[in-house]
Parts: structure tokens; C-alpha cells; sequence
């Protein structure tokens, strides 16, 4: 099976670096996506990484250590609008399945 | 990207009552439709694997004769929660995947009394 942890709440202030972790344990894998979601929203996507390193899409990166099974997400110059939760996910089975970790809550103060 | 759509946003039904609820993938043609479910304050927890012009693949736990999933077409899949309960009550909301990014719907709350 597939689980995957990460820490359930996080606070940091606005303009500020955080960075949420993710440990997974799983079958099949392909690839560590992350996934930001709004209080009432649906998720939307964020990354990917299927090798090891770092990604970078403008504020937001993403880090996968495949032999450590761990991955974090990197949100820099924190806005109010980033308060959401945040999933890591394993994508597995061709890609396209995916399973969502426990998820992170982060709250963004002034 | 991909646009999905889901209908109804939200309902209230009475228990013992069945519910459809649509999932429309509405600029890509998608094989493959995934349905999750996420209760308040928790994980989303993938309940199936929509197929076109096949069964559905549940996850383990799922029962398949109460969340009913028909893929008729592809840009269409339907879950149908037969017999709801208030457990059932819920958060609903179904995917499409292009490679590796996943599209989701804007979700469907289900509200069971």
C-alpha cells in the first residue's frame, strides 16, 4: 500500500520562506507531485518531480530524494493568498494514480 | 491543462435515497476518470478508477454496489451513491489526468439527512 506524512499544520508570516514536508512509503512509484488546496475549492496542481533534485516554478520548489523516500515544498515570499492546505502526492501506476499524504495546513499572518 | 466540470455543486438528499452526481471533462477526451471523496479537515481518499467502456477499478473498502460508476462516453463518468446515509455525507470530486498533473472538478458536497 501507499502512505505518505507530512506535518498537519504550519504558521509562517507573510514575506517569509516555509517548507513542508512529505515522507512517503509506497509501491510502483513514479513520482512526487504536490498540490495546493483552497478551504472549499477543488486541489490544483503544483509540481512534479520524478527525479531527484530540485524543481523551481516561480515562487513555489519542489525537492525529491528518491533513496531517502522524502520530498519537501519550498514556498518563498509567502502572500496571504498562500494560506491552504498543501498534499503531497505518489503518483504511481503509469502516472496516472495518484495517492494524497495526510496533508499540511498552512496559515500565512501579517 | 484540462477543464472539468462536475453537477450538481452541491445536494441534499434524504437517507435512503440515491444521488448522481456528473463528472464532464470538457476539452479533453479522457479514458481514464478518478473519483475521490474528502470528509472535512482530512486527506482526499481515492475511491475508484472510472474506465471508458469498462468496469471501474475500486480501492479497497469501497463498495462497489453503493458508489455506482458508469464511464459511458469520454468526456463523461457518473457516480451514483445509492442508498445514502448520513456517514455518506461528503465531499465529491472526480479527476482527469494528462501525463502526470492531475485536474480536478470544483467538487460536489453531498449532505445526507
Amino acid at each position: 500500500g501507499q502512505s505518505l506524512e507530512q506535518p498537519s499544520e504550519v504558521t509562517a508570516v507573510e514575506g517569509a520562506i516555509v517548507q513542508i514536508n512529505c515522507t512517503y512509503q509506497t509501491s510502483g512509484f513514479y513520482g512526487l507531485s504536490w498540490y495546493q488546496q483552497h478551504d472549499g475549492g477543488a486541489p490544483t496542481f503544483l509540481s512534479y518531480n520524478a527525479l531527484d533534485g530540485l524543481e523551481e516554478t516561480g515562487r513555489f520548489s519542489s525537492f525529491l530524494s528518491r533513496s531517502d523516500s522524502y520530498g519537501y515544498l519550498l514556498l518563498q515570499e509567502l502572500q496571504m493568498k498562500d494560506s491552504a492546505s498543501y498534499f503531497c502526492a505518489v503518483n504511481s501506476g503509469g502516472y496516472q494514480k495518484v495517492t494524497f499524504g495526510t496533508g499540511t495546513k498552512l496559515q500565512v499572518i501579517p | 491543462g484540462a477543464v472539468v466540470s462536475q453537477h450538481p455543486s452541491w445536494v441534499i438528499c434524504k437517507s435512503g435515497t440515491s444521488v448522481k452526481i456528473e463528472c464532464r471533462s470538457l476539452d479533453f477526451q479522457a479514458t481514464t476518470m478518478f473519483w475521490y471523496r474528502q470528509f472535512p479537515k482530512q486527506s482526499l481518499m481515492l475511491m475508484a478508477t472510472s474506465n471508458e467502456g469498462s468496469k471501474a477499478t475500486y480501492e479497497q473498502g469501497v463498495e462497489k454496489d453503493k458508489f455506482l460508476i458508469n464511464h459511458a462516453s469520454l468526456t463523461l463518468s457518473t457516480l451514483t451513491v445509492t442508498s445514502a446515509h448520513p456517514e455518506d455525507s461528503s465531499f465529491y470530486i472526480c479527476s482527469v489526468t494528462r501525463m502526470y498533473e492531475q485536474y480536478f472538478g470544483p467538487g460536489t458536497r453531498l449532505t445526507v439527512t
